[in-house]
């Protein structure tokens, strides 16, 4: 299987800051990378697919980036509706799976 | 609008059976690879499997922690996926969701989710 590392495990910062989660995976995974923004009590939901392409309808606050192995979500302008829990995720290959999540609070 | 409604979560014992089910609406069912993902409480998701789409035979493919007990099905007369769970077991307690695919190649990633349905195995 694929072990995605994301990195940190949580994290805060202050309205307005750039935030930046990092993810690994064991292997390359040829930019088969997605993103996924989880507000408390909700289901996950898409932010970024193919390592930097952005979903519908999510700001462009927004953005990925990365090959290989090493992948990261960056967050500009640090909104109070982007506490979240976000999750990366590859499928590249079976079975899909899933970094361990990073906790996003404000300062 | 894309919607996916799952139902038939609940309370079963260990050892026992459940099925749930994934209403869709919003989209051309069978054009699409359907998924279901769990996850613990405070955890991260667990993906469990897919079914394909139409023009792929809706042929499936299985997480191996779960492959042989639980089987993906769907009825594409009424637009509805069903996860069928065997043998439960206390690990298997999580939050059970389906997705559809992004875009129709799949398989890709998770691009709609549904609202999630608990499932708890306690004696």
């Amino acid at each position: 299987d694929i072990q995605m590392t994301q990195s940190p495990a949580s994290l805060s910062a202050s309205l307005g800051e750039t935030v930046t989660i990092e993810c690994r995976a064991s292997e390359d995974i040829y930019n088969g990378l997605a993103w996924y923004q989880q507000k408390p009590g909700k289901s996950p939901q898409l932010l970024i697919y193919n390592a930097n392409s952005l979903h519908t309808g999510v700001p462009s606050r927004f953005s990925g980036s990365g090959s290989g192995t090493q992948y990261s979500l960056k967050i500009n302008s640090l909104q109070s509706e982007d506490v979240a829990s976000y999750f990366c995720q590859q499928y590249y290959d079976y079975p899909f799976t899933f970094g361990s999540g990073t906790k996003l609070e404000i300062k | 609008e894309v919607k996916l409604l799952e139902s038939g979560g609940g309370l079963v014992q260990p050892g026992g059976s459940m099925r749930l089910s994934c209403a869709a609406s919003g989209f051309t069912f069978t054009d699409f690879y359907m998924y279901w993902i769990r996850q613990p409480a405070g955890k991260a998701p667990e993906w469990l499997g897919f079914i394909r789409n139409k023009a792929n035979g809706y042929t499936t493919e299985y997480n191996p922690s779960v492959k042989g007990r639980f089987t993906i099905s769907r009825d594409n007369t009424q637009n509805m996926l069903y996860l069928q769970m065997n043998t439960l077991r206390a690990e298997d307690t999580a939050t059970y969701y389906c997705a559809r695919e992004g875009a129709t190649e799949g398989p890709d990633w998770f691009a709609y989710w549904g609202q999630g349905t608990l499932v708890t195995v306690s004696s």
